[in-house]
């Protein structure tokens, strides 16, 4: 299995809503990510979990809450968003977090907020 | 931090001319090159990568190359095909972790 799975595909929730999406790999990576893109930009890092553990938070705001319950799974929480955080949100792995592993991305889920 | 400039923004070549897509980084300290490709509504797949002790690396139709002393980097795409047609992402990795940070992407069309 060489795939990063993203659930769901598309999301809709409102500012009031809470809402969750996953990820998961079973290529035995020990790094995760979370990156968001906007529609004709790059994508940008939010978090960075190594070995289950949050090692970087690009200054994301509260709103966004991650979580890693193991090594195979990444879960990103999500409450009280705003209509600007509509986005395609990514989420990658590597076999361990270093300064040149290969990221392999998961499809993403389109995400709007009315 | 990283500030990755990426060029042309948008690049439109006949089907088995060549592609050429520039980058620059600003990190003396970046040793790590990747380059992805995004179809429409689809994720970023790696399509090759190269590092700060390789000055060229080539892999079928696609090369990429490297000169860091004038810290820049280029994709070189031979005999282009409509399947080229994509969003080109360069990044440069520094730091102690893996992050990248994106070029602002280039829209290559390749037209019959």
């Amino acid at each position: 299995d060489t795939e990063v799975t993203q659930t769901p595909k598309h999301l809709v929730m409102g500012m009031t809503n809470k809402k969750s999406l996953k990820c998961e790999q079973h290529m035995g990576h020990r790094a995760m990510y979370w990156y968001k893109q906007k529609a004709k930009k790059p994508p940008e890092l939010m978090f960075v979990y190594s070995y289950e553990k949050l090692s970087i938070n690009e200054s994301v705001p509260s709103r966004f809450s991650p979580e890693c319950p193991n090594s195979s799974l990444l879960n990103l929480h999500l409450h009280a968003l705003q209509p600007e955080d509509s986005a395609l949100y990514l989420c990658a792995s590597s076999q361990i977090e270093s300064l040149n592993e290969k990221l392999f991305f998961g499809s993403g889920t389109q995400l709007s907020v009315l | 931090g990283e500030n990755v400039e990426q060029h042309p923004s948008t690049l439109s070549v006949q089907e088995g001319d060549s592609a050429v897509i520039k980058c620059t980084y600003s990190d003396s300290a970046s040793n790590y090159f990747p380059w992805y490709k995004q179809e429409l509504g689809k994720r970023p797949q790696l399509i090759i990568d190269i590092r700060s002790n390789v000055g060229e690396k080539k892999d079928q139709r696609i090369a990429v190359t490297l000169n860091k002393t004038a810290k820049h980097f280029s994709l070189h795409i031979t005999e282009t095909q409509p399947e080229d047609s994509a969003v080109y992402f360069c990044a440069a990795n520094t730091g102690t972790a893996s992050k990248l940070t994106f070029g602002t992407g280039t829209r290559l069309q390749v037209t019959l």
